[in-house]
């Protein structure tokens, strides 16, 4: 069966330092992945999303970056955090070329200070 | 733009009642509706996926349907629970944007004991 892992659960950071966010899959191969920010009281937000290594696509301009180093491996960075960058960050996959649903990890809490 | 809107954005029901959320999206050019199921601080959780062809979908005391010419789709709970408490989310899979789900901000739903 598939899995998907984030890490950290939560983090608190300090404005202007760097961040890097980790999902992982496991269970399938090729799979599209994403990356959403869910603000509190507002619906989810696509930041990015791949179908593949090294195809990222970004949905809005940002302070964030993301990459696909590997195959099942989807990583959320930031050179410096904003106040605003604070929420909820969920990585999501799906199986590529299928229009089926989309699978969730349990999500980072991200506060900077 | 397509766009996904849920009503109501609350509600608090007494348990045993029959409930129904609301979904409208802006274009009908959709490949499938989803409906998830979001705890407080947890992840989605998939509750039901139609596709553009079918009319409905159902799953335990959970019926979904789907009516893409009005762009609408509800989510009927029989006979709720409190463990039913929880915000569900609509999202739709418009042909335009291929991979990316377009969300609703949710209905938070509280059922009392």
């Amino acid at each position: 069966s598939q899995t998907i892992h984030q890490w950290p659960a939560t983090l608190v950071q300090p404005v202007g330092s760097p961040l890097s966010l980790e999902c992982t899959v496991e269970g399938t191969s090729n799979p599209n992945l994403y990356w959403y920010r869910q603000a509190a009281g507002r619906g989810l937000q696509l930041l990015f999303y791949s179908v593949g290594i090294g195809q990222i696509s970004s949905e809005v301009p940002q302070n964030l970056s993301a990459s696909r180093p590997q195959d099942r491996q989807f990583i959320l960075s930031s050179k410096k955090l904003l106040l605003s960058d604070s929420g909820f960050y969920l990585c999501a996959w799906a199986s590529s070329g299928v229009k089926e649903t989309q699978y969730f990890g349990p999500g980072t809490r991200l506060t900077v200070l | 733009k397509q766009e996904v809107t849920q009503i109501p954005a609350a509600l608090s029901v007494p348990e045993g009642e029959n409930l129904v959320l609301n979904c409208s999206f802006t274009d009908s050019a959709i490949y499938n509706l989803q409906w998830f199921r979001q705890d407080p601080g947890k992840g989605l959780t998939s509750l039901l996926l139609i596709q553009s062809s079918q009319r409905e979908q159902t799953s335990g005391r959970l019926n979904a349907s789907l009516d893409k010419s009005s762009g609408r789709s509800t989510l009927y709970i029989a006979a709720s629970q409190p463990g039913d408490s929880a915000t569900y989310l609509c999202a739709a899979l418009f042909m335009e944007y291929g991979n990316k789900l377009v969300f609703g901000a949710g209905t938070i739903l509280r059922v009392k004991s």
